[in-house]
Formats: structure tokens, C-alpha cells, sequence
């Protein structure tokens, strides 16, 4: 079943404790992105790539990081997590931006 | 600066009616189109695009309208049933240096009274 992968779907941490949110998938797409849901301010991108070793800011990039070691993996990394950082985060995956883009099933973060 | 402007938060519609979600895009690069449905706990889920080329796609009970002079597009739902209640979400497409980058509204929850 092709589909895209977010663990863990829930946490609860507090700030300053560095987390990593994994994101994998089994569709051999070469573009994935990062979003995070905010109540009024819709889906916006934090980071995406394009390839392998490939990539670049999105909208509100501050606070993350992302690599791109494995064209499957897309982790999103809080070095050092704050309370602003609550949020609902999505990974995503597409072949091409004439395609329609696939999103996993979303992780829920509260940092207190 | 929202780029991508869905002006109505909810909307409710009799079921069997036609339910119609409007979307203003304020980037004349944007040359592709895309609606995103979501139902709670779950990521979104591609719904139907258009090109920039068209002016309208079909596809089963959803149509999509492009108004490229209006900088508008619109979702039609005909008929509307129940498990058509969830957000729907605008998106827009354009290479902004080499970043094919999708931008998202801020989403209209769609209510279909039985």
C-alpha cells in the first residue's frame, strides 16, 4: 500500500529537549515537505527537499531541521523545542508538482 | 501575507444540495491548482486539480472552477453527502526558484445536514 509514514503520531515534551519526528515512504518520490497545521493559519511548509541531499527552507523554518540522507527518510529535528513549536506537523511526499501529494497521518506536538 | 485565501472558515449544506467552496489567490505566477480534503486525526487527502490552461475539471461528483482573472477557483460538490463533511483545503503551485512549492489556504469546514 503506498503511503507515507509519520512517527511517533502523538508526544508530549518539554522545552529544550531535542526530538526528532521520523517520516518515511514507500512511493519512490523524490519531493517530500514538512507542514505544520495551525488553527487559522492553515498548512504552511517548514522544509522541504527535492532529492537526496537536496534541501531547503520552506515558509517558517525557523527552529527545525530536516535531512535527506535516504530518498525514503525525511526527518524533521527540534534541536531545542519550544512552546510556540505546538502544533499539529504533517510530512508529505510527490513525484511531481503536477501530482497530487501524499501526507502522512500527521503527529501531534505539545511542548510545555 | 496570505497568498492563498479561503475566506469562509465553515460552511453547512443540506445533504442531496450542492455545496460550493470558494478560494482567492493573490500570486498571478501560480499556474496549478489543487483541492485537499481532511477529515479529523488524519492527513489530507488529494481531492482533484486543475491547470492553469483550464478552466474547469470533473471528476465524479466534484468540479473545480478556474476564474484566472478573478484570481479565484472554486469547489463544487454535487450532490453533497454526509461523509463530505471535513476540511477542505486550496492549494497553489509555482516554481519559485526551482522550489516547486505548494501553498496552502487556511481551509473550510464543510457540514452536510442529513
Amino acid at each position: 500500500e503506498a503511503q507515507v509514514t509519520q512517527n511517533p503520531r502523538y508526544l508530549i515534551t518539554v522545552t529544550g529537549k531535542k526530538l526528532t519526528v521520523t517520516c518515511s515512504q514507500n512511493m519512490n518520490h523524490e519531493y517530500m515537505s514538512w507542514y505544520r497545521q495551525d488553527p487559522g493559519l492553515g498548512l504552511r511548509q517548514i522544509y522541504y527537499s527535492m532529492n537526496v541531499e537536496v534541501t531547503d527552507k520552506g515558509d517558517v523554518p525557523e527552529g527545525y531541521k530536516v535531512s535527506r540522507k535516504e530518498k525514503r527518510n525525511f526527518p524533521l529535528i527540534l534541536e531545542s523545542p519550544s512552546p510556540n513549536q505546538t502544533s499539529l506537523y504533517f510530512c508529505a511526499s510527490r513525484q511531481r508538482r503536477e501530482y497530487e501529494q501524499y501526507f502522512g497521518p500527521g503527529t501531534r506536538l505539545t511542548v510545555t | 501575507d496570505q497568498q492563498v485565501k479561503q475566506n469562509s472558515p465553515s460552511l453547512s449544506v443540506q445533504e442531496g444540495r450542492i455545496s460550493i467552496l470558494n478560494c482567492d489567490y493573490t500570486n498571478s505566477m501560480f499556474d496549478y491548482f489543487l483541492w485537499y480534503k481532511k477529515y479529523p486525526a488524519e492527513g489530507p487527502t488529494f481531492l482533484i486539480s486543475i491547470s492553469s490552461i483550464k478552466d474547469k475539471n470533473e471528476d465524479g461528483r466534484f468540479t473545480v472552477f478556474l476564474n484566472k482573472s478573478a484570481k479565484h477557483l472554486s469547489l463544487h460538490i454535487v450532490p453533497s453527502q454526509p461523509g463530505d463533511s471535513a476540511v477542505y483545503f486550496c492549494a497553489a503551485s509555482a516554481v519559485d526558484f526551482g522550489n516547486e512549492k505548494l501553498t496552502f489556504g487556511t481551509g473550510t469546514r464543510l457540514t452536510i445536514i442529513p
